[in-house]
């Protein structure tokens, strides 16, 4: 299994809060990701990151911001937290990229619930 | 821009019965990369297949079979003689060739296999 950890497993806070996600890998793979599982939906694409510093917005970036400054952590922070962001957050890391014959490694996952 | 239909939302079979899983794709991109991952009750996401554009044969592995036709946007799953084991929710997903390189997920198929 590919060495992905996500923490916390699990958090509940109150709307309004920031909360910060983390994502650890230690794989030294160069794509990491973050993604939001609801019903329905799916896992749609928050942001990610192709390298330190470098990173870009998915589909469902309003209210995240990410940050990477080392290759092994990717951070997810959600400025203030609103229901609609409760959610299953997933991480996930690719070594170069899905065009090198790669697969997409996920997380645990966190469980995240704003009240 | 990119999607992926999953039209069946749930699917509830008996044990040892066929069952196949239907997934529809869009995409402009003449090189693109279609996956399968499989959401047991644990929550966490294993990565089932990867087949690449211009890759249309079809490929089985034990009990599963993927079917991948270019001409209807389809790439199928098939599961024979199902077991319990096998319930769980099944993502199908596109990945553009360039660029992020990150996966559009359908919304999923629920798999109930029953005893």
């Amino acid at each position: 299994d590919a060495g992905i950890t996500q923490s916390p497993r699990h958090k509940v806070t109150e709307t309004g809060t920031p909360v910060t996600l983390r994502c650890h890998q230690t794989e030294n793979h160069r794509y990491m990701y973050w993604y939001r599982q609801d019903p329905g939906h799916g896992l749609r694409l928050i942001h990610y990151s192709y390298g330190v510093k470098d990173t870009d917005k998915g589909e469902v970036s309003d209210g995240y911001s990410v940050s990477r400054s080392k290759t092994e952590d990717f951070l997810l922070t959600l400025e203030s937290a609103t229901s609609s962001q409760t959610s299953v957050y997933f991480c996930a890391i690719s070594e170069g990229g899905i065009s090198l014959n790669e697969k997409l490694f996920f997380g645990s996952g966190t469980q995240l619930s704003v009240l | 821009a990119q999607k992926v239909t999953q039209a069946q939302t749930e699917i509830s079979v008996v044990e040892k019965e066929d069952v196949t899983l239907d997934c529809v794709y869009e995409t402009r991109d003449t090189t693109y990369y279609l996956f399968w991952y499989k959401q047991p009750p644990s929550g966490e996401l294993v990565f089932l297949i990867r087949r690449n554009s211009f890759d249309e044969q079809n490929e089985i592995s034990g009990r599963y079979s993927w079917n991948f036709q270019k001409s209807t946007s389809s790439f199928n799953f098939t599961i024979t003689a199902s077991q319990v084991v096998d319930s769980a929710v099944y993502f199908c997903a596109l990945s553009e060739a360039t660029g992020r390189r990150a996966l559009t997920f359908g919304s999923g198929t629920r798999l109930q296999v029953q005893p």
